[in-house]
């Protein structure tokens, strides 16, 4: 099956700086890439998603690449708040397989 | 409200027990999911549907049970409770394959 890593762990910025979380999978075959919030107490939320006929895909402050060739996918939040302070996931392999996730902190 | 709702939110259980958690989806999905969420360790498959009576196995499925007899429902059962099924549940669905899930909010679940 598939195999996603997700980097790093855990992300600290302060309010006003980027975050960049990274993810990877191993099957040729996945063709999309979902990323979802998931805030305390709470199921995880959909906030951007990108299938493999397009390297980039942009939404307000958040965008995510990829890069089918290297089996990496990105998810870049711009201009961060406290309010994005959670817990980030990406998924691949038709969203039967999902990282780790990535708990990440915005300092004010 | 549209979404997908599932009861209970929490669960103490003692070890042996059964029990099932609900899952309700009124968006007219065909696929829906079962996760499991341990810390450290994401979210593990641990069975999904592609429609009203058609079920598989994901990634941790022993020890639940699942059936769809209906496009909205899609429960879970725990056969034998153990321990090691302490862990928080979330059922999600979609439209299909490699679409967005929409996710409940969960049950938590204490086995002791």
């Amino acid at each position: 099956g598939e195999n996603v890593e997700q980097h790093p762990s855990t992300l600290s910025v302060q309010e006003g700086d980027s975050a960049v979380i990274k993810c990877t999978y191993s099957d040729s075959a996945s063709n999309y890439f979902p990323w979802y919030k998931q805030e305390l107490g709470k199921g995880p939320q959909l906030i951007i998603d990108i299938r493999s006929n397009v390297g980039e895909k942009k939404d307000q402050r958040i965008a995510v690449t990829l890069n089918k060739t290297a089996k990496h996918f990105s998810l870049h939040i711009t201009e961060t708040q406290p309010e994005d302070s959670a817990v980030y996931f990406c998924a691949a392999g038709h969203q039967f397989y999902f990282g780790t996730g990535t708990s990440l902190t915005v300092i004010p | 409200n549209a979404g997908v709702t599932q009861t209970p939110k929490f669960q103490v259980l003692k070890t042996g027990q059964s029990m099932t958690l609900q899952c309700a989806q009124d968006m007219n999905h065909e696929y829906m999911s079962w996760y499991r969420q341990d810390p450290g360790m994401g979210l593990r498959l641990i069975h999904y549907s592609v429609g009203a009576g058609i079920t598989d196995q994901g990634e941790v499925p022993n020890g639940y049970n699942v059936s769809r007899s209906t496009t909205e429902d899609f429960p879970l059962r725990l056969l034998s409770a153990a321990p090691s099924q302490t862990s928080v549940y979330f059922c999600a669905s979609t439209f299909g394959r490699d679409y967005g899930y929409t996710f409940g909010s969960g049950t938590r679940l204490t086995v002791v």
